[in-house]
């Protein structure tokens, strides 16, 4: 069965650090991936999705960046996190036209 | 522009109440709506999608074109109901982005 994973769970970082959120899912070949932040009050904002290896769509100007180096594999960066990055990061995927299923999250603090 | 309203923040009834979460849509094109749900300390996951056309833990959907809506509705809400929901709306064929709405979370109350 398919399963997804992301780490950390939780992270606390400073202003103007780095950041590297990762996504890696089992159980599949070339889904679909996406990274979402959820906000309060602000429901899901759908921040990359990628098709395929290397191939990264962004859906709004930030201060965030994506990559995938590997086909089951989606990470989130920031070269210099914001106050405003600070929200729960949701990573998912489908197998294209489908359901998207959720991984657990990571809950970003940026202080 | 593609966009998902759902206007309740937070919806409280008392256990065995009827239930309606509200969703409306706006999309030029031809829909796939969805509703997901958030227990506590859970996964978002699918609660169910309107090409189904199914009954999940009793809640029901129905596209309603005209009125560019897509409600969630039981008619007997269970405590364990208590959860965040939300709307979302699929934008392309190609790579099924999902646009949310901003959620409503339903209390239950004993």
């Amino acid at each position: 069965s398919q399963t997804i994973h992301q780490w950390p769970a939780t992270l606390v970082q400073p202003v103007g650090s780095p950041l590297s959120l990762e996504c890696t899912v089992e159980g599949t070949s070339n889904p679909n991936l996406y990274w979402y932040r959820q906000a309060a009050g602000r429901g899901l904002q759908l921040l990359f999705y990628s098709v395929g290896i290397g191939q990264i769509s962004s859906e709004v100007p930030q201060n965030l960046s994506a990559s995938r180096p590997q086909d089951r594999q989606f990470i989130l960066s920031s070269k210099k996190l914001l106050l405003s990055d600070s929200g729960f990061y949701l990573c998912a995927w489908s197998g294209g036209w489908e359901t998207q299923y959720f991984g657990p999250g990571t809950r970003l603090l940026v202080l | 522009a593609q966009r998902v309203t759902q206007p309740e923040k937070l919806l409280s009834v008392f256990k065995g109440a009827p239930v309606e979460l509200k969703c409306n849509y706006s999309y030029s094109g031809s829909p796939e709506l969805f509703w997901y749900v958030q227990y506590s300390r859970q996964r978002l996951q699918l609660l169910l999608r309107h090409i189904s056309r199914e009954s999940i833990k009793g809640f029901t959907a129905d596209l309603n074109k005209g009125e560019t809506s897509f409600h969630l509705k039981k008619p007997f809400a269970q405590e364990e109901d208590s959860a965040m929901y939300y709307c979302a709306l699929s934008a392309s064929y190609n790579t099924d982005k999902l646009i949310f709405g901003t959620g409503t979370r339903l209390q239950v109350f004993p």
